[in-house]
């Protein structure tokens, strides 16, 4: 099973809410990653979770905070967000960062509209 | 600060033809190179990896090689067919981050007419 899923896949929300995209593998994988994409542009790497730790933030603001619950498990919470942050979020594992002949699977992604 | 372009942005051909996107990177300390392929709203499938030490990989109709020392990459498509339209990107792996940070392109949207 070479599969990441997210949830949910579409979301709409206020500024005010407060809301949490979910991320799930059973792959062994032991690295987990959140991206944003926006339209017609790259992914840009937010976060990356290495044995439930988190090893790199990529500076990103604090209404985004990420959760590694368990090694299968990958949370973003979502708080005040601002209407630019409307993107498709992305999340993929590998086995582990830093092995050079791994690949990083991707989920198919959450498209988040912030009113 | 690394940087990865990619050319052309845009190309359509018609069906059958065989075609080249280009990679380039700007640092050469890198774990591997890859290419990935996306289709509209959706994520992203690995098509290839190359690591550092490797010059070429293959898988079906799909050829990348990988030049470190002058920075680049090169994805070659043979017989294209119209289920190859999507975007294709390419993405480096730097030694300086823990490894694991992938740099990506702009990407090349290719269209592929019946």
């Amino acid at each position: 099973d070479t599969e990441v899923t997210q949830t949910p896949k579409h979301l709409v929300m206020g500024m005010t809410n407060k809301k949490s995209l979910k991320c799930e593998q059973h792959m062994g994988h032991r690295a987990m990653y959140w991206y944003k994409q926006k339209a017609k542009k790259p992914p840009e790497l937010m976060f990356v979770y290495s044995y439930e730790k988190l090893s790199i933030n990529e500076s990103v603001p604090s209404r985004f905070s990420p959760e590694c619950p368990n090694s299968s498990l990958l949370n973003l919470h979502l708080h005040a967000l601002q209407p630019e942050d409307s993107a498709l979020y992305l999340c993929a594992s590998s086995l582990d960062p830093g092995t050079p002949w791994e690949t990083q699977y991707f989920g198919p992604g959450t498209r988040l509209l912030v009113l | 600060k690394q940087e990865v372009t990619q050319i052309p942005a845009a190309l359509s051909v018609p069906e059958g033809e065989n075609l080249v996107l280009n990679c380039s990177f700007t640092d050469s300390a890198i774990y591997n190179l890859q290419w990935f392929r996306q289709d509209p709203g959706k994520g992203l499938t690995s098509l290839l990896l190359i690591q550092s030490s490797q010059r070429e990989q293959t898988s079906g109709r799909l050829n990348a090689s990988l030049d470190k020392s002058s920075g680049r990459s090169t994805l070659y498509i043979a017989a294209s067919q119209p289920g190859d339209s999507a975007t294709y990107l390419c993405a480096v792996d730097e030694v300086y981050n823990q490894g694991g940070k992938l740099i990506f392109g702009q990407g090349t949207e290719l269209s592929v007419k019946p």
